[in-house]
């Protein structure tokens, strides 16, 4: 398996530009998780998906932000308009059906600055 | 809403060290993760406690559950080089299902050869 795959890797742009972070998640895993790390804040939970639906998106910062999960192999993260404030790691992650082990699965995340 | 506290924030070790990481949470966990992150990496799973008191090893990692499943430590015997990175804990968020994991700020490890 190839696990969780994100990208880009890395995401250089301007103030006020739209920016899409990418992820596959592992085939038949019905979780899926954006996270967002920073020195400051650490790993903080931006969104999740159970099943291609949205359940908790209390954690994403403001309207600016919004993420998709239009079918079960493909989500998006979108950041519109960016602001130097949201420089940070943004890791995609998935976990396996409903049961006692949820372990989540981390990509290798998107390394995003905003000039 | 619940916190996930982990002290030390930073640790130097020389290598043959023992290391310990301790975790608190401000409410009871139904179970509790551990996640190891190296230095330019992701977050990558360790291992799960379930049970009150548990006490799981991994070669020269001891993980153990406190008895009111509220705290957890990492213990690393002889540290090693390998050792190096960030070692967070995560608990499910209370009384919204097991799949929402709230991190610990993590305890960066460096070993000093």
């Amino acid at each position: 398996d190839a696990g969780v795959i994100q990208s880009p890797r890395h995401e250089v742009t301007e103030m006020g530009q739209e920016v899409t972070l990418r992820c596959k998640p592992i085939s038949g895993h019905d979780y899926l998780f954006w996270y967002r790390q920073t020195m400051m804040r650490g790993l903080e939970l931006l969104i999740y998906f159970n099943n291609n639906v949205p359940i908790d998106d209390s954690g994403m910062p403001e309207d600016r932000f919004s993420a998709k999960m239009p079918n079960a192999s493909f989500s998006t993260l979108k950041i519109q308009p960016s602001e130097p404030r949201d420089s940070a790691v943004y890791f995609c992650a998935s976990s396996p059906r409903a049961g006692a082990y949820n372990e989540q699965f981390f990509g290798p995340g998107t390394r995003l600055t905003v000039l | 809403g619940q916190q996930v506290m982990q002290i030390p924030q930073y640790q130097h070790v020389q290598e043959g060290e023992d290391f310990t990481t301790y975790c608190n949470s401000s409410t009871t966990l139904s179970n509790i993760q551990w996640y190891k992150q190296r230095p330019g990496g992701h977050p990558v799973f360790l291992i799960q406690l379930v049970k009150s008191g548990e006490v799981k090893k991994q070669k020269r990692l001891t993980f153990q559950f406190g008895e009111a499943k509220k705290n957890s430590s990492l213990h690393i015997t002889a540290t090693q080089t390998t050792d190096v990175g960030t070692y967070f804990c995560a608990g499910p968020e209370s009384g919204a299902g097991s799949y929402q994991l709230t991190f610990g700020k993590g305890t960066k490890l460096s070993v000093i050869p």
